[in-house]
């Protein structure tokens, strides 16, 4: 075990709503990285929180937003969901060091479903 | 943007028979990782490589990093049922170091074995 936990497990929502997920990051790690997965896939990067500020993002429009708390734990917000937005949405979270060779440790992800 | 490449994404193979799969990278990387992921799993951190042309083994697997750090081989010896699941490769930009390095991921290699 990763010692990384996410909830819920498992969502299912309609187009339009708002979702919000989130990550409990493994005791020790300042960096939380988000993915989507679809299905056949590899992750697909959103973004990553460095003490608490956002420092990285992939190609997802704003309405994928999100938070890192002081206890280094994060969510993801969706806004205005649609159904390409079903997939796999996995954390991942990491100890920052120099060079970039951090490792990620990865939870074991939230399904959401969008209909 | 940076680009690696995982193909084919499917593979069968008898127990027993020996399994290469290659990861290739539109950029040269500062480091490369690879994951395994089972089915209705979450991808699971094997190993980075670092160094150009560096080799590591786990057991009966064998990563290697090209010379040119732009391509990567992940080589498993008398493949067994355990083996299956999908292998990612993902490569960090060497351009974005520390905070901003982020990981692009392949879109993984599934193996199958035939008892």
């Amino acid at each position: 075990e990763t010692g990384v936990t996410q909830s819920p497990t498992h969502l299912i929502k309609t187009r339009g709503q708002q979702v919000t997920l989130r990550c409990s990051s493994q005791s020790g790690h300042n960096t939380v990285s988000w993915y989507q997965q679809a299905l056949g896939q590899g992750p697909q990067f959103i973004f990553q929180y460095y003490r608490e500020e956002e420092n990285g993002r992939g190609n997802f429009p704003p309405r994928f937003s999100g938070l890192q708390f002081p206890n280094y734990s994060s969510e993801l917000n969706v806004n205005a969901l649609e159904l390409d937005d079903s997939a796999l949405y996995l954390c991942a979270s990491s100890l920052q060091r120099s060079g970039g060779r951090h490792i990620q440790y990865f939870g074991a992800g939230t399904r959401l479903s969008v209909l | 943007g940076q680009q690696v490449m995982q193909i084919p994404q499917y593979q069968h193979v008898q127990e027993g028979e020996d399994f290469t799969t290659y990861c290739n990278s539109s950029t040269t990387l500062s480091n490369i990782q690879w994951y395994k992921q089972r089915p209705g799993g979450h991808p699971v951190f094997l190993i980075q490589l670092v160094k150009s042309g560096e080799v590591k083994k786990q057991k009966r697997l064998t990563f290697q990093f090209g010379e040119a750090k732009k391509n990567s081989s992940l080589h498993i010896t008398a493949t067994q049922t355990t083996d299956v699941g999908t292998y990612f490769c993902a490569g960090r930009d060497p351009k974005l170091t520390g905070a901003n390095s982020k990981l692009t991921f392949g879109k993984g290699i599934t193996l199958s074995v035939r008892p």
